[in-house]
């Protein structure tokens, strides 16, 4: 079952922002919100997580709604090398409760 | 820091054939994770170890498959007899397990069973 809700495909303009948006209405409290990407033949990459503040980081920033439904990741100034497939995964922090499962994923293109 | 290191990186053998795909977590690390991705399925996690005891094996397809960690600092993930339809990109992923963790991935093992 998939608890999280990706577009399959976006494009981008280089230099532009790029707004991955995210559903997650059945997110629990105690549910933290990762992105990760995913270069084409390399190994997935971490880029941030939140549980229900906004973050952000030198990668990009994550704004979760206020209800936790849902949530944005934010590439300030898209660049040629941030054409990846990214996801969002929503997961429980902790002890015991440590395995990441991957949905379906945005693939963003970003163009020259 | 050297991150996690699989290995091999690529492997082509012939459907029958015993494979054998490695992996070194990052150090302190005490979780550890094999995916495969395909196509077809994406990315599935098949196995989790915590403190090198399995966790949760329901991703693993079938008998065919099976995955050890014999220390802190290796594990393997075995296939005999492979299949065509094993051909996939493996990845090992390792982290250190507190709340708001992240897990590291290796460059992955390229499989392709003939």
């Amino acid at each position: 079952d998939a608890k999280t809700t990706q577009p399959p495909s976006m494009d981008c303009a280089e230099g532009r922002a790029a707004n991955l948006p995210c559903n997650h209405s059945t997110i629990s409290g105690n549910e933290y919100v990762y992105w990760y990407r995913q270069i084409h033949s390399q190994g997935p990459q971490y880029i941030i997580h939140g549980l229900k503040n906004n973050e952000t980081n030198e990668m990009a920033s994550l704004i979760i709604t206020e209800d936790r439904k849902s949530s944005t990741l934010i590439l300030p100034h898209a660049t040629l090398r941030d054409t990846a497939v990214y996801y969002c995964i929503v997961r429980v922090g902790g002890w015991g409760n440590n395995d990441m499962r991957f949905g379906a994923g945005t693939r963003l293109t970003v163009k020259p | 820091d050297a991150g996690v290191i699989q290995s091999p990186r690529h492997e082509v053998t012939e459907m029958g054939q015993e494979v054998t795909l490695r992996c070194k977590p990052i150090s302190g690390h005490d979780y550890l994770f094999w995916y495969r991705q395909t196509m077809m399925r994406g990315l599935e996690l098949l196995i989790y170890f915590n403190n090198n005891v399995p966790i949760d094996d329901s991703g693993m397809p079938e008998d065919r498959f099976s995955a050890k960690m014999p220390n802190a600092s290796f594990s393997t993930l075995k296939i005999q007899p492979s299949e065509p339809r094993d051909s996939a990109v493996y990845f090992c992923a390792s982290s250190r397990g507190y709340s708001g963790n992240t897990i590291y991935f290796g460059e992955g093992s390229w499989l392709t069973v003939v």
